[in-house]
């Protein structure tokens, strides 16, 4: 069965500080999709990287980075030097690819991020 | 370009009641997926849409469906709500052909059953 866990319930960091969130997944299929959304107070997900089962290239965007690693089946996200407008509820989330296609989403429970100025 | 739109943005409603939400996805997006979001469950998939179909569905019970119009906007439906219904109900629109591509969501509706 499909499953994302994002052991990090809550976090609490000072401004500048790096923090970095877990998320470890399960699935069967050997193609699949690995995403983060930030969802900040006001609801709305916003969708930060897709990554595809095949390409284990870390990524770095500005102060943003992401680890995957298939042989732990982890996908962690990374935020350096770490900023009040960072504090969001951040979600890990699997899509297995299938022969359907479908955008079916499966998410993690979600870390909540505090950074404090 | 405008994001994806969802109304209304809140809603009270009492048990036994049925609600309708309406989803306009981004220009151009011919797939719409729904979530439900609650403090205990989290998110989880609704359903799926693509070209007026239904091509996934989650593990909800009847009383939820859905539809999608031939111009993309799609709705979901709850009836004989429960207060368990109560929770953010998320709307997200994918480019292309849907699938796998990253899913741009909406602000959400906000139900609350009374």
């Amino acid at each position: 069965a499909q499953k994302v866990t994002q052991a990090q319930t809550e976090i609490s960091v000072v401004e500048k500080e790096d923090v970095t969130l877990d998320c470890v997944y399960e699935t069967r299929d050997t193609t699949y999709y690995l995403f983060w959304y930030k969802q900040p107070p006001s609801g709305e997900l916003v969708f930060l990287i897709r990554r595809n089962s095949f390409d284990e290239q870390n990524e770095i965007s500005g102060r943003y980075s992401w680890n995957f690693q298939k042989s732990t089946s982890s996908f962690n996200f990374t935020i350096t030097a770490s900023q009040v407008v960072d504090s969001a509820v951040y979600f890990c989330a699997l899509s297995e690819h299938g022969s359907s296609n479908t955008g079916k989403l499966i998410f993690g429970q979600g870390t909540t991020l505090q950074v404090k100025p | 370009k405008a994001g994806v739109t969802q109304t209304p943005r809140y809603l009270i409603k009492t048990r036994g009641q049925q609600v309708t939400l309406s989803c306009s996805p981004i220009s151009g997006h011919r797939s719409v997926s729904w979530y439900q979001q609650t403090p205990g469950q989290g998110l989880q998939f609704l359903f799926e849409y693509f070209s007026e179909t239904q091509r996934n569905k989650g593990n909800f019970p009847g009383r939820f469906s859905g539809r999608q119009f031939s111009n993309s906007r799609s709705e979901m439906n709850v009836s004989t709500l429960e207060l368990g219904d109560s929770a953010l109900y998320l709307c997200a629109s994918t480019p292309g052909s849907g699938g796998v591509n990253e899913q741009f969501f909406g602000p959400g509706t906000r139900l609350t059953v009374l």
